[in-house]
Protein backbone atom coordinates (compact mmCIF):
# COMPACT_ATOMS: atom_id res chain seq x y z
CA UNK A 1 0.00 0.00 0.00
CA UNK A 2 0.67 3.92 -0.18
CA UNK A 3 3.66 4.93 2.45
CA UNK A 4 3.53 8.57 3.43
CA UNK A 5 4.06 11.05 0.97
CA UNK A 6 4.84 14.56 1.43
CA UNK A 7 5.14 17.42 -0.35
CA UNK A 8 6.77 19.43 -1.57
CA UNK A 9 10.02 17.53 -1.71
CA UNK A 10 12.13 20.50 -1.95
CA UNK A 11 11.20 24.25 -0.99
CA UNK A 12 13.50 27.47 -1.36
CA UNK A 13 11.93 30.12 0.47
CA UNK A 14 13.90 33.98 1.13
CA UNK A 15 14.14 34.87 4.40
CA UNK A 16 10.36 36.07 6.16
CA UNK A 17 8.72 34.40 3.61
CA UNK A 18 5.90 32.10 4.90
CA UNK A 19 6.11 28.12 4.08
CA UNK A 20 3.68 25.50 4.46
CA UNK A 21 4.33 21.72 4.33
CA UNK A 22 2.14 18.92 3.64
CA UNK A 23 1.90 15.50 4.86
CA UNK A 24 -0.43 12.93 3.94
CA UNK A 25 0.16 9.91 6.00
CA UNK A 26 -1.05 6.08 5.93
CA UNK A 27 -4.75 5.56 5.70
CA UNK A 28 -5.92 4.74 9.25
CA UNK A 29 -2.80 5.98 11.44
CA UNK A 30 -4.31 7.54 14.42
CA UNK A 31 -0.64 9.14 15.29
CA UNK A 32 1.29 11.32 13.17
CA UNK A 33 4.46 13.26 14.25
CA UNK A 34 6.61 15.84 13.11
CA UNK A 35 10.60 15.97 13.41
CA UNK A 36 13.32 18.69 12.21
CA UNK A 37 16.28 16.87 10.97
CA UNK A 38 19.27 19.47 10.84
CA UNK A 39 22.13 18.55 8.62
CA UNK A 40 24.37 15.65 10.14
CA UNK A 41 21.83 15.45 12.71
CA UNK A 42 19.64 12.81 13.94
CA UNK A 43 15.36 14.13 13.22
CA UNK A 44 14.44 16.12 16.48
CA UNK A 45 10.63 15.95 17.80
CA UNK A 46 8.48 19.00 16.56
CA UNK A 47 4.82 17.56 17.50
CA UNK A 48 2.61 14.64 17.64
CA UNK A 49 -1.31 14.24 16.76
CA UNK A 50 -3.30 11.42 17.57
CA UNK A 51 -6.22 12.30 15.38
CA UNK A 52 -6.67 15.68 15.28
CA UNK A 53 -5.79 16.96 18.30
CA UNK A 54 -2.10 18.16 18.97
CA UNK A 55 -1.14 15.91 21.66
CA UNK A 56 2.57 17.34 22.23
CA UNK A 57 3.80 20.26 20.70
CA UNK A 58 6.51 20.83 22.86
CA UNK A 59 9.45 20.27 20.63
CA UNK A 60 8.39 23.27 18.30
CA UNK A 61 10.95 25.69 18.05
CA UNK A 62 9.41 29.15 18.67
CA UNK A 63 5.77 30.31 17.96
CA UNK A 64 6.42 30.44 14.17
CA UNK A 65 5.83 26.84 14.06
CA UNK A 66 2.68 25.95 13.75
CA UNK A 67 0.87 22.83 12.86
CA UNK A 68 -2.34 21.44 12.77
CA UNK A 69 -4.49 18.09 11.07
CA UNK A 70 -8.08 19.38 11.09
CA UNK A 71 -9.68 16.07 9.71
CA UNK A 72 -7.05 13.59 11.47
CA UNK A 73 -5.71 12.57 8.03
CA UNK A 74 -3.25 15.29 6.38
CA UNK A 75 -1.17 17.54 8.63
CA UNK A 76 0.47 20.85 7.30
CA UNK A 77 3.81 22.01 8.85
CA UNK A 78 3.68 26.14 8.55
CA UNK A 79 6.67 27.96 9.25
CA UNK A 80 5.99 31.83 9.39
CA UNK A 81 8.56 34.65 8.24
CA UNK A 82 11.23 32.06 7.66
CA UNK A 83 14.94 32.37 9.15
CA UNK A 84 18.18 30.83 7.73
CA UNK A 85 18.71 28.81 11.23
CA UNK A 86 14.81 26.93 9.96
CA UNK A 87 16.70 25.50 6.69
CA UNK A 88 16.76 21.29 7.54
CA UNK A 89 14.87 17.95 6.21
CA UNK A 90 11.21 18.40 7.59
CA UNK A 91 10.19 14.49 8.32
CA UNK A 92 6.82 13.63 8.76
CA UNK A 93 5.80 9.85 10.52
CA UNK A 94 2.96 8.09 11.10
CA UNK A 95 1.82 5.01 13.50
CA UNK A 96 -1.17 2.94 14.31
CA UNK A 97 -1.00 3.12 18.24
CA UNK A 98 -2.60 5.90 20.11
CA UNK A 99 0.76 5.98 22.59
CA UNK A 100 3.80 7.41 21.45
CA UNK A 101 6.40 4.35 20.27
CA UNK A 102 3.79 1.64 21.09
CA UNK A 103 3.99 0.65 17.73
CA UNK A 104 6.61 1.53 14.38
CA UNK A 105 6.39 4.95 12.83
CA UNK A 106 7.04 4.73 9.00
CA UNK A 107 8.68 7.53 7.60
CA UNK A 108 8.27 10.01 4.64
CA UNK A 109 10.83 11.12 2.22
CA UNK A 110 11.08 14.23 4.18
CA UNK A 111 10.86 18.21 2.73
CA UNK A 112 14.35 20.08 2.00
CA UNK A 113 13.48 23.77 3.24
CA UNK A 114 16.47 26.13 2.29
CA UNK A 115 15.72 29.60 3.44
CA UNK A 116 17.69 31.92 1.74
CA UNK B 1 15.33 15.31 28.61
CA UNK B 2 16.59 11.86 27.14
CA UNK B 3 19.66 12.07 25.41
CA UNK B 4 21.38 9.38 22.70
CA UNK B 5 24.81 9.04 21.76
CA UNK B 6 26.06 7.46 18.73
CA UNK B 7 29.48 6.74 19.38
CA UNK B 8 30.75 5.97 15.60
CA UNK B 9 30.22 8.80 13.27
CA UNK B 10 31.70 7.42 10.37
CA UNK B 11 32.04 3.44 9.85
CA UNK B 12 33.75 2.32 6.98
CA UNK B 13 34.07 -1.95 6.26
CA UNK B 14 35.29 -4.79 4.38
CA UNK B 15 32.39 -7.10 2.72
CA UNK B 16 32.48 -9.73 5.62
CA UNK B 17 33.50 -7.88 8.61
CA UNK B 18 31.53 -8.20 11.38
CA UNK B 19 29.82 -5.31 12.67
CA UNK B 20 29.00 -3.35 15.97
CA UNK B 21 27.35 0.42 16.40
CA UNK B 22 27.35 2.00 20.03
CA UNK B 23 24.09 3.41 20.91
CA UNK B 24 23.83 5.00 24.47
CA UNK B 25 20.76 6.88 26.10
CA UNK B 26 20.75 8.83 29.58
CA UNK B 27 17.74 8.59 31.93
CA UNK B 28 16.86 5.04 32.61
CA UNK B 29 13.19 3.60 33.69
CA UNK B 30 11.08 2.02 31.12
CA UNK B 31 12.38 2.66 27.53
CA UNK B 32 11.01 1.70 24.37
CA UNK B 33 14.29 1.32 21.76
CA UNK B 34 14.40 1.31 18.43
CA UNK B 35 17.45 1.10 15.14
CA UNK B 36 15.82 2.85 12.11
CA UNK B 37 18.19 2.85 8.96
CA UNK B 38 17.99 5.07 5.96
CA UNK B 39 19.49 3.55 2.63
CA UNK B 40 21.15 6.42 0.19
CA UNK B 41 17.83 8.51 -1.54
CA UNK B 42 15.42 6.24 0.74
CA UNK B 43 13.26 6.94 3.76
CA UNK B 44 13.83 6.19 7.33
CA UNK B 45 12.75 2.56 8.47
CA UNK B 46 12.60 0.20 10.89
CA UNK B 47 15.42 -2.02 11.42
CA UNK B 48 14.49 -3.59 14.99
CA UNK B 49 13.06 -2.29 18.00
CA UNK B 50 12.58 -3.36 21.93
CA UNK B 51 9.57 -2.92 23.92
CA UNK B 52 10.37 -5.74 26.45
CA UNK B 53 11.02 -9.47 26.85
CA UNK B 54 14.10 -11.08 25.42
CA UNK B 55 16.48 -8.30 25.20
CA UNK B 56 18.77 -9.96 22.37
CA UNK B 57 16.28 -8.67 19.45
CA UNK B 58 16.84 -10.31 16.25
CA UNK B 59 15.80 -7.49 12.93
CA UNK B 60 15.44 -7.54 9.10
CA UNK B 61 18.60 -8.10 7.23
CA UNK B 62 20.53 -10.54 9.71
CA UNK B 63 21.01 -7.25 12.42
CA UNK B 64 20.37 -7.39 16.18
CA UNK B 65 20.80 -5.81 18.56
CA UNK B 66 21.07 -6.14 22.75
CA UNK B 67 19.32 -3.84 25.47
CA UNK B 68 21.97 -4.01 28.60
CA UNK B 69 19.77 -2.28 31.00
CA UNK B 70 22.65 -1.33 33.48
CA UNK B 71 24.82 0.21 30.72
CA UNK B 72 21.88 2.08 29.22
CA UNK B 73 23.14 0.89 25.70
CA UNK B 74 21.39 -0.74 22.61
CA UNK B 75 24.30 -1.44 20.68
CA UNK B 76 23.54 -2.76 16.83
CA UNK B 77 25.52 -5.90 15.38
CA UNK B 78 25.56 -7.78 12.48
CA UNK B 79 28.32 -10.87 11.59
CA UNK B 80 28.93 -9.92 8.10
CA UNK B 81 27.97 -6.92 6.21
CA UNK B 82 27.16 -6.52 3.04
CA UNK B 83 28.03 -3.60 0.58
CA UNK B 84 24.15 -3.01 0.14
CA UNK B 85 24.42 -2.44 4.17
CA UNK B 86 25.48 0.68 2.88
CA UNK B 87 23.14 3.41 4.84
CA UNK B 88 22.74 5.80 7.14
CA UNK B 89 21.76 3.95 11.23
CA UNK B 90 20.22 5.71 13.80
CA UNK B 91 19.41 4.65 17.42
CA UNK B 92 16.34 6.25 19.16
CA UNK B 93 14.58 5.92 22.34
CA UNK B 94 11.60 6.87 24.20
CA UNK B 95 9.60 6.41 27.58
CA UNK B 96 6.21 5.20 26.33
CA UNK B 97 3.59 7.61 26.05
CA UNK B 98 6.60 10.50 25.14
CA UNK B 99 8.75 11.33 22.30
CA UNK B 100 11.23 9.80 20.45
CA UNK B 101 14.62 10.94 21.27
CA UNK B 102 17.20 10.18 17.84
CA UNK B 103 20.79 9.92 18.02
CA UNK B 104 23.16 11.73 15.52
CA UNK B 105 23.91 9.01 13.50
CA UNK B 106 26.13 6.22 12.29
CA UNK B 107 27.30 6.42 8.39
CA UNK B 108 28.08 3.00 7.31
CA UNK B 109 30.58 2.62 4.02
CA UNK B 110 30.83 -1.30 2.81
CA UNK B 111 33.69 -1.55 0.80
CA UNK B 112 33.08 -4.64 -1.63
Amino acid sequence: GAGVSQSPRYKVAKRGQDVALRCDPISGHVSLFWYQQALGQGPEFLTYFQNEAQLDKSGLPSDRFFAERPEGSVSTLKIQRTQQEDSAVYLCASSLATVQGADTQYFGPGTRLTVL
Amino acid sequence: AQSVSQHNHHVILSEAASLELGCNYSYGGTVNLFWYVQYPGQHLQLLLKYFSGDPLVKGIKGFEAEFIKSKFSFNLRKPSVQWSDTAEYFCAVNHPGNQFYFGTGTSLTVIP
